[in-house]
């Protein structure tokens, strides 16, 4: 089965720029998507197709895939950024399923 | 505005079934698929399975195959998922969400139902 892998944990002081990697064998091929999930809420979804911004979504958050790497990043970080995000995709090679990456802790300092 | 409203928590035992219902409102029921995800406590997220309620189809992730099942009650805007045989392991929050079409993204969630199994 096609396996998305994330660092589990990211640290970022408020103000600064918080990079996460989503990696898995040419996903840049893919479509990704990527969730937000605080403590004790449903997800959210922040991008999709690798770039775009739902409505209500802040330019902050912004997307990008090629090669072997997706990647998510949240500009000018808030201490309400601080969350797990999920990079997810179709599997369309081996189980036709939805995957998901096992998730990164985003800290803000 | 588009809401999932799920059924609430239940405790079940070793072995039981569970059902867990999903009523949509806000948009066109039959215009977008839902599908189950669930996530075990301090774990990440786990796609199960998927229904377009329009056409009845669904599928299923390959580990719960034999296990899950997905029905829709167009009337009342609702989809069930059942789950059966249950285990310790299958403990989790159980997530309904909207998907414009399969494959997708997931666009809205429900707020969860948790399962707990337990003897």
């Amino acid at each position: 089965s096609f396996v998305l892998t994330q660092p589990p944990s990211v640290s970022v002081a408020p103000g600064q720029t918080a990079t996460i990697t989503c990696g898995g064998n040419n996903i840049g091929r893919e479509s990704v998507h990527w969730y937000q999930q605080k403590p004790g809420q449903a997800p959210v979804l922040v991008i999709h197709y690798d770039s775009d911004r739902p409505s209500g979504i802040p330019e902050r958050f912004s997307g990008s895939n090629s090669g072997n790497t997706a990647t998510l990043t949240i500009s000018r970080v808030e201490a309400g950024d601080e969350a797990d995000y999920y990079c997810q995709v179709w599997d369309s090679t081996f189980d036709h399923a939805y995957v998901f990456g096992g998730g990164t802790t985003v800290s803000v300092l | 505005q588009v809401q999932l409203v799920q059924s609430g928590a239940e405790v079940k035992r070793p072995g039981a079934s569970v059902r867990v219902s999903c009523r949509a409102s806000g948009y066109t029921f039959s215009t977008f698929d839902l599908n189950w995800v669930r996530q075990a406590p301090g774990q990440g997220l786990e796609w199960m399975g998927w229904m377009d309620p329009k056409r009845g189809d669904t599928a299923s992730a390959q580990k719960f195959q034999g296990r899950l099942s997905m029905t829709t009650d167009s009337s009342i805007n609702t989809v069930y998922m059942d789950l059966s045989n249950l285990r310790y392991e299958d403990t989790a929050v159980y997530y309904c969400a909207r998907s414009p079409g399969t494959p997708g993204f997931f666009d809205f969630w429900g707020h969860g139902t948790m399962i707990t199994v337990s003897s």
